[in-house]
């Protein structure tokens, strides 16, 4: 069974400060992992996509591969409060999008 | 361009009664995935359309199901429902298939509440 894992958090920082999300993966056939944010009564946002490894940088987020570990991160540079939400890390590709059931972040001013 | 839209946005009904949740892709996106979220659960999948055609369904019971339509709009049924079923349902499209990595852009949620 397919199955991706997030330490459910709160994960807290101080404003300004590098918030790191990791998720790991069971299904090593998974070729596309994505990074969703979701805050409180809202539904998911797509923040990031990658498909190889490495790192990959849009803005204040940097997202990391390491397909060899399984594992995928998310890093949140210069943490603003506006970021504290649930951070969901989801992998697929070649059938379903399987989500993780999401970091909580909180952000304190 | 406008979102996924997903009607209606909020539901009541009672056990053993069905219901039918209608879904709106973005323009041009062909996929339409459905999922259900629950606290202790999380997103789990439902099924995705392409194409009017099923790709995949995730691992529900058969009172679940779906179909997409020639304009690539979507509806999700449920009959027979049970107190379980209360969860937000969400819709989501994609330009292609999820199969082919294309990323889900997800539409606001059906919040149904059984009693």
């Amino acid at each position: 069974q397919k199955e991706v894992e997030q330490n459910s958090g709160p994960l807290s920082v101080p404003e300004g400060a590098i918030a790191s999300l990791n998720c790991t993966y069971s299904d090593r056939g998974s070729q596309s992992f994505f990074w969703y944010r979701q805050y409180s009564g809202k539904s998911p946002e797509l923040i990031m996509f990658i498909y190889s490894n490495g790192d990959k940088e849009d803005g204040r987020f940097t997202a990391q591969l390491n397909k060899a570990s399984q594992y995928v991160s998310l890093l949140i540079r210069d943490s603003q409060p506006s970021d504290s939400a649930t951070y969901l890390c989801a992998g697929g590709g070649y059938s379903t999008l399987t989500f993780g059931k999401g970091t909580m972040l909180l952000v304190s001013p | 361009k406008a979102g996924v839209t997903q009607t209606p946005r909020y539901l009541i009904k009672t056990r053993g009664q069905q219901v039918t949740l209608s879904c709106s892709p973005i323009s041009g996106h062909r996929s339409v995935s459905w999922y259900q979220q629950t606290p202790g659960q999380g997103l789990q999948f439902l099924f995705e359309y392409f194409s009017e055609t099923q790709r995949n369904k995730g691992n529900f019971p058969g009172r679940f199901s779906g179909r997409q339509f020639s304009n690539s709009r979507s509806e999700m049924n449920v009959s027979t429902l049970e107190l379980g079923d209360s969860a937000l349902y969400l819709c989501a499209s994609s330009p292609g298939s999820v199969v082919n990595n294309s990323p889900l852009h997800f539409g606001n949620g059906t919040r149904l509440t059984v009693t």
